[in-house]
């Protein structure tokens, strides 16, 4: 069964520094892996997806790398803003005949300072 | 109307209630999603409907009950609910090969 930890688990900086949201998995089989963010109390809104296949995805100040091997993927964002407080998230999406199945973490509550 | 739309946003009901929660979505997917989301834990999967057919149901208990007509809507029947029952629950879609989910922004429910 996959497992998926995310460290810091609340993150706060100052505006515009540079910061790393780590996210690690226990099963290296998957078909991609997704980052998401969530206001509170909203849905999730998909920021980057990242194929099973490739290293890593940029979206404007956000990079995602995915080392499938070692079961770990980081969210890079560049010089934050106060918009960006949020809860990340990231979800591999299981392979074969798992994949239906995208698992969470429990997110990073990321708390970005004026 | 774009993305996933999903109503009502809040629902309040008794545990004697009968209710339903209604998700749309319009991107063109063909496989539909009921994710819940409790307070201080990770989402579950509750259920998938691949091309208008159930292909994951993850031991979600018959007090819940999915229904999907077509592949644009999905529906969540809800009745004798538990209190624990009491979450936010999110609807999504996809589409099968490329993989990339698309949430609605939740129905809150409180059951009494």
């Amino acid at each position: 069964k996959q497992e998926v930890t995310q460290i810091p688990a609340a993150l706060s900086v100052p505006e515009g520094e540079n910061l790393v949201l780590n996210c690690s998995f226990t099963d290296s089989a998957i078909y991609n892996l997704q980052w998401f963010r969530q206001d509170p109390g909203k849905g999730l809104t998909s920021l980057l997806l990242i194929q099973s296949s490739q290293r890593e995805q940029t979206s404007g100040r956000l990079n995602a790398s995915l080392d499938k091997s070692s079961g770990r993927s980081t969210l890079y964002i560049a010089a934050s803003q106060p918009g960006d407080s949020a809860t990340y998230l990231c979800a591999p999406r299981g392979s074969g005949a798992g994949s239906y199945q995208l698992t969470f973490g429990k997110g990073t509550k990321l708390s970005v300072i004026p | 109307e774009t993305g996933v739309t999903q109503t009502p946003r809040h629902l309040v009901m008794g545990m004697t209630n009968k209710k339903s929660l209604k998700c749309e979505q319009h991107l063109g997917h063909n496989a539909m999603y009921w994710y819940k989301q409790s307070a201080k834990k990770p989402l579950e999967l509750m259920f998938v409907y691949s091309l208008e057919e159930r292909v994951e149901n993850n031991s979600v208990p018959s007090r819940f009950s999915p229904e999907c007509p077509n592949s644009s809507h999905l529906f969540l029947h809800l009745h004798t609910l538990q209190p624990e029952d009491s979450a936010l629950y999110l609807c999504a879609s996809s589409q099968i090969g490329t993989g990339e989910l698309f949430f609605g922004e939740g129905s809150r429910l409180t059951v009494l």
